[in-house]
């Protein structure tokens, strides 16, 4: 139980285009979910946090306009990078935590690797 | 801000030796997780650690959380060539947000 799916794995696009990664949790209602970035052999960096039926929280830093984030139910939430440049390429994972968890145990995408050309 | 912060930031050892990481917050913790990032995988949730000075063990993983709830440890004993990944350990932004600050990780190579 507990699994999340990312979609696509890998993409790689022109530099202007949008892209939208989707983040599903595939057995488990999830009310919040989680976006990180992770460069090469570098830690995860939050992003943002993704409520359902609300507007997404971001970290500071973190361009709202730039990223869009969409929770539009319990199980799918969706990063949209805007107008990509070469420096938005990276690692976006997703990971979600349970709606009937006591725990803050939070289960993760396998991840989705942009590159902009 | 807050800052957590792991040494070392690599280690490559002998397999059969032990491994030690450390962890360490710049602010006081209500608990601290663990999670394993295997190369070219995603984190996996390791363990929850809450109370002040717990050590809880999971086969040949032992983690311990210091009396300060600012510090912890993983130590695996004997490694194996499946414990190769990178190790964070992750404490929590806020009070009830679910949000985490991972720190920088410790990288593991086990040399066969």
């Amino acid at each position: 139980g507990a699994v999340v799916s990312q979609h696509p794995s890998r993409v790689i696009c022109k530099s202007g285009t949008s892209v939208k990664i989707e983040c599903r949790s595939l057995d488990f209602q999830a009310t919040t979910m989680f976006w990180y970035r992770q460069f090469p052999k570098k830690s995860l960096m939050l992003m943002a946090t993704s409520n359902e039926g609300s507007k997404a929280t971001y970290e500071q830093g973190v361009e709202k306009d730039k990223f869009l984030i969409n929770h539009a139910s319990l199980t799918l939430s969706t990063l949209t990078v805007t107008s990509a440049h070469p420096e938005d390429s990276s690692f976006y994972i997703c990971s979600a935590r349970a709606r009937s968890s006591g725990s803050n145990e939070q289960f993760f995408g396998p991840g989705t690797r942009l590159t902009v050309l | 801000g807050q800052q957590v912060m792991q040494i070392p930031q690599y280690q490559h050892v002998q397999e059969g030796e032990d491994f030690t990481t450390y962890c360490n917050s710049s602010t006081t913790l209500s608990n601290i997780q663990w999670y394993k990032q295997r190369p070219g995988g995603h984190p996996v949730f390791l363990i929850q650690l809450v109370k002040s000075g717990e050590v809880k063990k999971q086969k040949r993983l032992t983690f311990q959380f210091g009396e300060a709830k600012k510090n912890s440890s993983l130590h695996i004993t004997a490694t194996q060539t499946t414990d190769v990944g990178t190790y964070f350990c992750a404490g929590p932004v806020e009070q009830g947000t679910y949000k985490y600050i991972f720190g920088t990780g410790t990288r593991l190579k086990v040399l066969a």
